[in-house]
């Protein structure tokens, strides 16, 4: 069955960069988009892009744009979701999922909590 | 960019009763049209996809529907484990959720 495995979870400092990996089994992984989404402590769900694991395609969500890098690993179905210039409200739990290849995120990582805090 | 509202923000029924959850769209939006359902300290689970497609193993009590601008998730009857918050998303954009709770 198809299983999405998140590194754990991070401490970083203000200004610091963060790398969240993402490891998929069960599926063949360059067939499907990954999506990456966060959620900050007791908010809604915000979309922060889309990466293409077969040709290496990426689309950020404009308020990400500069910060972020999505890249992957093909030889480990591992995809990477890097944030820099990391701030407090960078602090909430990022989850990677997997695009049905109809726009909706099928299965979902169990979530990496990334704390910024000087 | 579209904008996704969700309304109510918060819906208080019993176990048994209809619940009928709205998203509407800033602009008309393709079928790309998906809802979740999302528990305390759990990542967020797919319901229903391309507006009205039910997921892999998602009861039938779940239900979704519209066009355009308008969209709702109906759960006919409510079983405890529907207590939840519930978001609709269209590509790039998550609504705010609503949170369905026990009266």
């Amino acid at each position: 069955q198809v299983h999405l495995v998140q590194s754990g979870a991070e401490v970083k400092k203000p200004g610091a960069s963060v790398k969240v990996s993402c490891k998929a089994s069960g599926y063949t992984f360059t067939g499907y988009y990954i999506h990456w989404v966060r959620q900050a402590p007791g908010q809604g769900l915000e979309w922060m892009g889309w990466f293409n694991p077969n040709s290496g395609g990426r689309n950020y969500a404009d308020k990400f744009e500069g910060r972020v890098t999505m890249t992957r690993d093909t030889s480990i179905s591992t995809a990477y979701m890097e944030l820099s210039g990391l701030r407090s409200d960078d602090t909430a739990v990022y989850y990677c999922a997997r695009d049905n290849n109809v726009g909706s995120a099928d299965y979902w990582g169990q979530g990496t909590l990334v704390t910024v805090s000087s | 960019e579209i904008v996704l509202t969700q309304s109510p923000a918060t819906l208080s029924l019993s176990p048994g009763e209809r619940a009928t959850l709205s998203c509407r769209a800033s602009q008309s939006v393709s079928n790309y049209l998906g809802w979740y359902q999302q528990k305390p300290g759990q990542a967020p689970r797919l319901l229903i996809y391309d507006v009205s497609n039910r997921a892999t193993d998602i009861p039938a009590r779940f239900s979704g529907s519209g066009s355009g601008t308008d969209f709702t998730l109906t759960i006919s009857s409510l079983e405890p484990e529907d207590f939840a918050v519930y978001y609709c998303q269209q590509r790039s954009a998550f609504g705010g959720g609503t949170k369905v709770e026990i009266k």
